[in-house]
């Protein structure tokens, strides 16, 4: 049972390349989230889905896109990076209906130049 | 979007010492939950408190749910180095609406 699972650890990309954040889970969870956390910003929700087939944005979706896959996976889009978007990237599972847990995966540290 | 404001956001101790850290809202949340997080690692609940005036303890740790559901607190009891980390409060206030805290982070010094 690995729980939330990102890749990758680590990217370092240049203004205006693109990329995608993996994020999967196997707990099964209904609900699916991405965070950025930056220096005395805390958590920010980028996007989450509440359910397979359904993607709602959060406080901070300008610039990015997400696609939910499947109940297991669920991927964030950079278009085009910019140096704003440095930051770290969370993944995040949980269950409505139960404790309101959120479940983090470990983190992709992302740096744009 | 409902505030949470985490005090304070840095804390340095040395072990042995008591603290407390706050979390306060103009906001009522139906529940409160505190998180830890490690360096390099996603943050791990701690704990969830439901009920106004509820008090969880965790062994040294005891988590308070103001009356009014608007705020909580954390006190640790003799610190130890293995406190070390971010402890951040969220507030949740609808269905699937989480907001989190800034963050403390503490460091316990042996």
């Amino acid at each position: 049972n690995a729980g939330v699972t990102q890749t990758p650890k680590f990217q370092v990309l240049k203004t205006g390349q693109s990329m995608t954040l993996q994020c999967a889970q196997d707990m099964n969870h209904n609900s699916m989230y991405w965070y950025r956390q930056d220096p005395g910003m805390g958590l920010r929700l980028i996007y989450y889905s509440a359910s397979e087939g359904t993607t709602d944005k959060g406080e901070v979706p300008n610039g990015y896109n997400v696609s939910r896959l499947n109940k297991r996976e669920f991927s964030l889009r950079l278009e085009s990076a910019a140096p704003s978007q440095t930051s770290v990237y969370f993944c995040a599972s949980s269950e409505p209906g139960t404790d309101d847990t959120q479940y983090f995966g470990p983190g992709t540290r992302l740096t744009v130049l | 979007t409902q505030l949470l404001e985490q005090s304070p956001q840095f804390l340095s101790i040395q072990e042995g010492e008591n603290l407390t850290v706050y979390c306060n809202s103009s906001s009522v949340f139906s529940s409160l939950q505190w998180y830890r997080q490690e360096p390099g690692e996603g943050p791990v609940l701690l704990v969830t408190v439901v009920t106004g005036g509820e008090v969880k303890k965790l062994k040294r740790l005891t988590f308070q749910f103001g009356d009014a559901r608007k705020d909580s607190s954390l006190h640790i009891t003799a610190a130890q180095p293995g406190d070390t980390g971010l402890y951040l409060c969220a507030g949740v206030w609808g269905y699937q609406k989480v907001t989190f805290g800034i963050g403390t982070k503490l460091q316990v010094i042996p």
